[in-house]
């Protein structure tokens, strides 16, 4: 069965502090992994989109890496802001394109 | 229109009855997907589709679940004879195509079963 975990459930670290996000998973034949943002009762938004070839993609602040090999992927924010506050989900798709979703990490940051 | 739009954005039902739920995709995306999130979870994938047809509707909970979208743009989710469990959000999200693209959500429908 395609799984996707994600560590740790929740999260919370103060302004300016880094941060990285964990996420393992079992999808496959593996065709892409994304990093999704949701605001409390907002849709998600996409923050980055990575391929079996790819191992690290950035986005601003935000920093994805894969290791396809481990099945593992992360999600670095740098110099959090109040704003990052939220829900991060990771998002493995299989090459038919149908997604598994991790249930996500909470984001708190505190000024 | 300029993002994906889902009405309404909050639904209030009794049990047993059956609803409706609307997405409207931005112009021009192919695909289009349904997805339930229940309270502190992630989302979970209900059904896909790729142009007017159904491509992957293995989400689906039960057949009291169903999708259409009959001119490939707009879609609706019908829920007959509804159940507390049911209660959630219902998130819809397109893409221009079925492959390695950015999927855009909307904002939601929250469905309340009482």
């Amino acid at each position: 069965k395609n799984q996707v975990e994600q560590s740790p459930q929740s999260l919370i670290i103060l302004e300016g502090k880094n941060c990285t996000l964990q996420c393992n998973y079992t999808v496959s034949p593996f065709s892409n992994l994304r990093w999704y943002k949701q605001d409390t009762g907002r849709g998600p938004v996409s923050l980055t989109i990575m391929t079996f070839s790819e191992n690290t993609k950035s986005n601003g602040r935000y920093t994805a890496t894969l290791d396809a090999d481990t099945k593992q992927s992360s999600l670095h924010i740098t110099a959090s802001q109040l704003s990052d506050s939220a829900s991060y989900i990771c998002v493995v798709s299989t090459r038919d394109y149908i997604p598994t979703f991790g249930r996500g990490t909470s984001l708190i940051v505190h000024p | 229109g300029a993002g994906v739009s889902q009405t309404p954005s909050n639904k209030v039902t009794e049990k047993g009855k059956y609803v409706e739920l609307r997405c409207d995709p931005i112009s021009g995306h192919t695909a289009l997907y349904w997805y339930r999130q229940s309270l502190g979870q992630g989302p979970e994938f209900l059904i896909y589709f790729q142009g007017t047809g159904a491509a992957d509707d293995s989400g689906l909970p039960n057949d009291r679940f169903f999708a259409v979208r009959p001119e490939g743009s707009v879609s609706t989710l019908k829920i007959q004879r509804t159940e507390r469990g049911d209660s959630a959000v219902y998130l819809c999200a397109s893409s221009p195509g079925g492959g390695i693209t950015e999927a855009f959500f909307g904002q939601g429908t929250r469905l309340t079963v009482v």
